[in-house]
């Protein structure tokens, strides 16, 4: 089946953590994004790529960093410096510039 | 001004009733126009995918779009509980996307 996987479903973190969410897509796309997803503000944009080795800042990249050494990977690191990291995240692909995105189940960062 | 405004809702309707969700947006370069449902602690699953103005229909749900008025609207025919989610609106004109806040509807059998 294709789709886009994320890991782990649940995630908790102690404060000064970094870690690292996973995403990984086999539908072939080229391009990802990673959202976050907090309640009665909709999808804010963190970071996306559209080919492999290259990324742009979103709307609220600070505090996170990502990297595309594969097509089919976009891991989302968390750093220490993003001062309120609980909340949903989301990552997406999409195939080309006339195609819509697809999501995957998501992650749930809590800190602790 | 945000880019999409949708109404948040809560949107509460009978089992079989007709839904009608609606986003207005203030960019008109937007080309891309789709709708979304998110069930609770679940990623989006895309539903309809629109492009320009015009009506798309799939099944019980019909998309249309007004880029005269930049006002796009989702109606869900035939409503079943099934359909109780938080349904958001998205449009693009390049590589990034605006979403609407998202409507919470629910349909009560």
């Amino acid at each position: 089946d294709g789709g886009i996987t994320q890991s782990p479903k649940y995630l908790f973190r102690k404060e000064g953590q970094n870690v690292t969410l996973s995403c990984e897509q086999n539908l072939n796309h080229d391009a990802m994004y990673w959202y976050r997803q907090d309640p009665g503000q909709g999808l804010r944009l963190i970071y996306y790529s559209q080919i492999v080795n290259d990324f742009q800042k979103g709307d609220i990249a600070e505090g996170y960093s990502v990297s595309r050494e594969k097509k089919e990977s976009f891991p989302l690191t968390v750093t220490s410096a993003q001062k309120n990291p609980t909340a949903f995240y989301l990552c997406a692909s999409r195939a080309g510039i006339i195609y819509a995105q697809y999501f995957g189940p998501g992650t749930r960062l809590t800190v602790l | 001004q945000k880019e999409v405004e949708q109404d948040p809702g809560p949107l509460s309707v009978p089992e079989g009733a007709i839904v009608s969700l609606n986003c207005t947006y203030s960019n008109s370069a937007f080309q891309y126009f789709m709708w979304y449902r998110q069930y609770s602690r679940k990623g989006p699953e895309l539903l309809m995918y629109t492009y320009s103005s015009g009506n798309k229909e799939d099944g019980r749900f019909t998309a249309q779009v007004d880029k005269s008025s930049k006002y796009i609207s989702l109606f869900i025919r035939d409503s079943q509980p099934s359909d109780s989610a938080t349904y958001l609106c998205a449009m693009s004109a390049g590589n990034q996307f605006y979403f609407g806040t998202g409507t919470s509807l629910t349909v009560i059998p």
